[in-house]
C-alpha cells in the first residue's frame, strides 16, 4: 500500500524556521496537503494543494514541493505552533486517502 | 457557521456492530464529498472512507473494506458509519470530515470526534 514518510519530531527555537518533510513516489502527481493537530483537538488544514493556505491560517506558514518530497515551512515559529503536523495525499487511483505518520513540532 | 458534529460511539465486544452518525450545518450538505477518518489513542490519523456527494461512489481502506459501510442522507444532512465485526484494532477517535470539494480528497472542516472502544 501507498505511504507518505515523515519525520517523527522536529524541533526549533522561537523565531526560527521550521521545516517539516514528507515523502512518497505519487506526489509528483498528486497534490499534497497539511494539517495541524493540538492536543485533544481535531486537525486543522494548513495547506492544501501543495502550497496554499485557507482563510484564517497565518502567513507564516507555507508549502513547496519538489519531486517525491513536499515540505511544510513555518517562519518565525511561535509557541502555539507547537502541535502534530500530518501530510496527506491520494494514492494513484485518486480515489484512497494517505496520511503520512505525523511529525511532532517542539517549540524549545 | 459550518459545523459537523459525531455520535455513536461507545464500548462494543469484539465482533459486534455499532453505527455512527455526524450532522452537518452551515453548508450545501449533498454539494460535498464526506469522510471518515479515525484515530488510535496515541497515534496517527488513519483515513477510512469516503463518499461522494450524491451517495453514488463510496471507496475503502482496505482495513475495513467489507465489514464498514459508509452512506449519507442528503434530505437529513446526515453521514453515517455502519461499523461489523469489530476488532479491538479499530478502537479509536473517529472523525467525520468535510472535503473541499466533490472528491477533492482534502478535509476542509472536522468534527470533534466520536470515540469507539472495541474490548471484551
Amino acid at each position: 500500500s501507498y505511504e507518505l514518510t515523515q519525520p517523527p519530531s522536529v524541533s526549533v527555537s522561537p523565531g526560527q524556521t521550521a521545516r517539516i518533510t514528507c515523502s512518497g513516489d505519487a506526489l509528483p502527481k498528486q497534490y499534497a496537503y497539511w494539517y495541524q493537530q493540538k492536543p485533544g483537538q481535531a486537525p486543522v488544514l494548513v495547506i492544501y494543494k501543495d502550497s496554499e493556505r485557507p482563510s484564517g491560517i497565518p502567513e507564516r506558514f507555507s508549502g513547496s514541493s519538489s519531486g517525491t518530497t513536499v515540505t511544510l515551512t513555518i517562519s518565525g515559529v511561535q509557541a502555539e505552533d507547537e502541535a502534530d503536523y500530518y501530510c496527506q495525499s491520494a494514492d494513484s487511483s485518486g480515489t484512497h486517502l494517505v496520511f503520512g505518520g505525523g511529525t511532532k513540532l517542539t517549540v524549545l | 457557521e459550518v459545523q459537523l458534529v459525531e455520535s455513536g460511539g461507545g464500548v462494543v465486544q469484539p465482533g459486534g456492530s455499532l453505527r455512527l452518525s455526524c450532522a452537518a450545518s452551515g453548508f450545501t450538505f449533498d454539494d460535498y464529498a464526506m469522510h471518515w477518518v479515525r484515530q488510535a489513542p496515541g497515534k496517527g490519523l488513519e483515513w477510512v472512507s469516503l463518499i461522494s456527494g450524491d451517495g453514488g461512489s463510496t471507496y475503502y481502506a482496505d482495513s475495513v473494506k467489507g465489514r464498514f459501510t459508509i452512506s449519507r442522507d442528503n434530505s437529513k444532512n446526515s453521514l453515517y458509519l455502519q461499523m461489523n465485526s469489530l476488532r479491538t484494532e479499530d478502537t479509536a477517535l473517529y472523525y467525520c470530515a468535510k472535503d473541499m470539494g466533490e472528491q477533492w480528497l482534502v478535509l476542509d472542516i472536522w468534527g470533534q470526534g466520536t470515540m469507539v472502544t472495541v474490548s471484551s
